[in-house]
């Protein structure tokens, strides 16, 4: 157990329509990253917040959108779903800006 | 981002030592080499960084070359559990990469 967890575990929905995923760091870490992974890919790397800015942004498409709150969990936005946005997001944490990264267990999105 | 190169596929024998090779031939003074690893479709899993110094700990063991153009990483006494994809990163954020597919057979 990494210490971060992500909710939901699964999430069903249709193409057009818009989905949260939540993400809440491990105890004291500032920063944290969101992260694509679809059926036999690699990691994609979509943004990083640290104590609540906007660090780093990735492969991360005008659909989707991230924030992280003072308490420090982050939710991921994605609207307008596509039916090749089915995939794995990953969120971990860090505790500062360049640090060994943990990673939550995953939040399995499918789109139909 | 500084770019790794690693095999896609290698495989090890249970009991036997598991040597994971990655190049990083352009990174830089300051960059840490990460390794983490991905059992099936779970969360990956952080394993061990170093700069310069060979690194171990509880998991495995970090071999830096004295160029720092590239580095192994050691699983001492590989088990089945072992088997996952293997990520070498060069900076501590984004590139993934593909990695290497390790499957330790019995």
């Amino acid at each position: 157990d990494s210490g971060v967890t992500q909710t939901p575990k699964h999430l069903i929905t249709a193409t057009g329509q818009r989905v949260t995923l939540r993400c809440s760091p491990r105890s004291g870490d500032l920063s944290v990253y969101w992260y694509q992974q679809s059926l036999d890919q690699g990691l994609q790397f979509l943004i990083q917040y640290y104590n609540g800015e906007e660090r780093a942004k990735g492969n991360i498409l005008e659909r989707f959108s991230a924030q992280q709150f003072p308490d420090l969990h982050s939710e991921l936005n994605l609207s307008s779903l596509e039916l090749g946005d089915s995939a794995l997001y990953f969120c971990a944490s860090s505790p500062r800006l360049a640090n060994e990264q943990y990673f939550g267990p995953g939040t399995r999105l499918t789109v139909t | 981002d500084a770019k790794t190169t690693q095999p896609t596929s290698m495989d090890c024998a249970e009991g036997r030592a598991a040597n994971l090779p990655c190049n990083h031939s352009t990174i830089s003074g300051n960059e840490y080499v990460y390794w983490y690893r991905q059992i099936h479709s779970q969360g990956p899993q952080y394993i061990i960084h170093g700069l310069k110094n060979n690194e171990t700990n509880e998991m495995a063991s970090l071999i830096i070359t004295e160029d720092r153009k590239s580095s192994t990483l050691i699983l001492p006494h590989a088990t089945l559990r072992d088997t996952a994809v293997y990520y070498c990163i060069v900076r501590a954020v984004r590139a993934f990469g593909q990695g290497t597919r390790l499957t330790i057979n019995p």
